[in-house]
């Protein structure tokens, strides 16, 4: 069974510090990784994912993949108070019914 | 305005009750989920419906009964209630199996 680990657990930055944030897993044959945040009294909301070993840039925020490793890395540039939020890393197995494995969540404040 | 809405926001039930949570998208999706959010414990995969079939089912009990009685609707009926079972219930939809998952607020049951 896929299993998903985040570090750290949590994190205080200072407005406009670059965020980086780890997630490993234990299948590497895992069809791909999504990055979800989620605030408080909400649902997740999808951020970014990546399939493919290499990394992948979508405004402020970029995905790392190494398969080889079976890590993940997300970084977010120029941190915002509105990025305060669980960032969860998941991970979906390979076949359909979009099942996904989520690891325990990584609580970002970005202080003002 | 929320395209995943579930019903009721909050919900208190005694031990050994019946309860039903709502749930209807309004995206057009064809594929809808549940998921599971305990204290201490990741966001947990329970079932996958496409066209109103069940396509898994990761939840070992029977108490917990999904409900598609419309397209864009996917009920979750929970029997015998215990206390173990107290956690917010999201629902999400995809436009099929395998892509981007979308969350409603979740519903978040107590049960005494």
């Amino acid at each position: 069974q896929e299993k998903v680990q985040q570090s750290p657990e949590s994190l205080i930055v200072p407005e406009g510090a670059m965020v980086s944030l780890n997630c490993s897993f234990s299948d590497s044959a895992s069809q791909s990784i999504w990055w979800y945040q989620q605030h408080p009294g909400k649902g997740p909301k999808a951020l970014i994912s990546i399939f493919s070993n290499g990394n992948k840039k979508e405004g402020r925020l970029t995905v790392y993949l190494n398969r080889a490793s079976l890590h993940v890395s997300l970084h977010i540039k120029d941190s915002q108070p509105s990025d305060s939020a669980v960032y969860l890393c998941a991970v979906k197995a390979t076949g359909g019914n979009n099942k996904l494995t989520f690891g325990q969540g990584t609580v970002l404040s970005v202080i003002p | 305005d929320p395209k995943i809405i579930q019903k009721p926001k909050y919900l208190v039930a005694v031990t050994g009750s019946e309860k039903i949570l709502i749930c209807e998208q309004y995206l057009g999706h064809n594929a809808m989920y549940w998921y599971r959010q305990s204290a201490k414990k990741p966001l947990e995969f329970m079932f996958s419906y496409s066209y109103q079939k069940l396509m898994d089912n990761q939840t070992a009990s029977s108490r917990f009964q999904p409900q598609s009685s419309k397209k864009n609707h996917l009920d979750l009926q929970i029997t015998a209630l215990k206390p173990d079972d107290s956690a917010t219930y999201f629902c999400a939809s995809s436009r099929r199996d395998r892509n981007t998952l979308y969350f409603g607020a979740g519903t978040r049951l107590s049960v005494l």
